[in-house]
């Protein structure tokens, strides 16, 4: 079954701690993005890449640094920088052609302890 | 600035009735739009689009109305079931051929379908 992966379900990051959130995608699909969800906002993007080794940054970027070594993988690390990284982080993924939709993983959620 | 905007957090609806969900946009280059629906702890999950040269694109049960003047699209759901009680995202972009499309995301209608 394709889809796309993200682990961990839950995470826990101590203050002035780097964590990195996984994001896997069988799917073949060239793009990636980084998503945050915060309670009752929509979803702002973080970072997106269109092939690999070649990302751009969303709209919230400040405090999160990813990268883009293989098509399947794209994970986010949220820094000590990001002052509020608690989160739910959504990856999502499609393939480079009109009128293909983005498709998502099951999310992160992200609490500082 | 919010770009897409859903107006409603919330809306009940009895089973068998229509649900209609709107949303409004003022970027008027968008010219993609795309509804997704969202269980808690789930990523969202696509549903319907439909393109700035259409004004309607009908999916089974649900159906996306969009009024370019108005710079506003509208998701019915006929007949409503309790299934499909979730967050619907209303999500908007501008096509561009090969490349990444960056979406902009309103903040979410919570649908009830009450049984």
């Amino acid at each position: 079954d394709g889809g796309i992966t993200q682990s961990p379900k839950y995470l826990f990051r101590k203050e002035g701690q780097n964590v990195t959130l996984s994001c896997e995608q069988n799917l073949n699909h060239d793009a990636m993005y980084w998503y945050r969800q915060d309670p009752g906002q929509g979803l702002r993007l973080i970072y997106y890449s269109q092939i690999v080794n070649d990302f751009q940054k969303g709209d919230i970027a400040e405090g999160y640094s990813v990268s883009r070594e293989k098509k399947e993988s794209f994970p986010l690390t949220v820094t000590s920088a990001q002052k509020n990284p608690t989160a739910f982080y959504l990856c999502a993924s499609h393939r480079r052609r009109e009128g293909q939709p983005q498709h998502f993983g099951d999310g992160t959620r992200l609490s500082i302890l | 600035d919010q770009q897409v905007k859903q107006n409603s957090p919330s809306l009940s609806v009895q089973e068998g009735r229509i649900s209609i969900l709107n949303c409004d946009y003022t970027n008027s280059m968008f010219d993609y739009f795309l509804w997704y629906k969202k269980y808690p702890a789930e990523g969202p999950t696509f549903l319907i689009s439909i393109s700035s040269i259409k004004d309607k694109n009908e999916d089974g049960r649900f159906t996306v109305f969009l009024n370019k003047s108005a710079k506003h699209l509208s998701l019915h759901i006929v007949p409503s079931q309790p299934g499909d009680s979730a967050v619907y995202f209303c999500a908007a972009s501008v096509q561009q051929w090969g490349s990444a499309r960056q979406l902009t995301f309103g903040s979410g209608t919570q649908l009830t379908v009450l049984p």
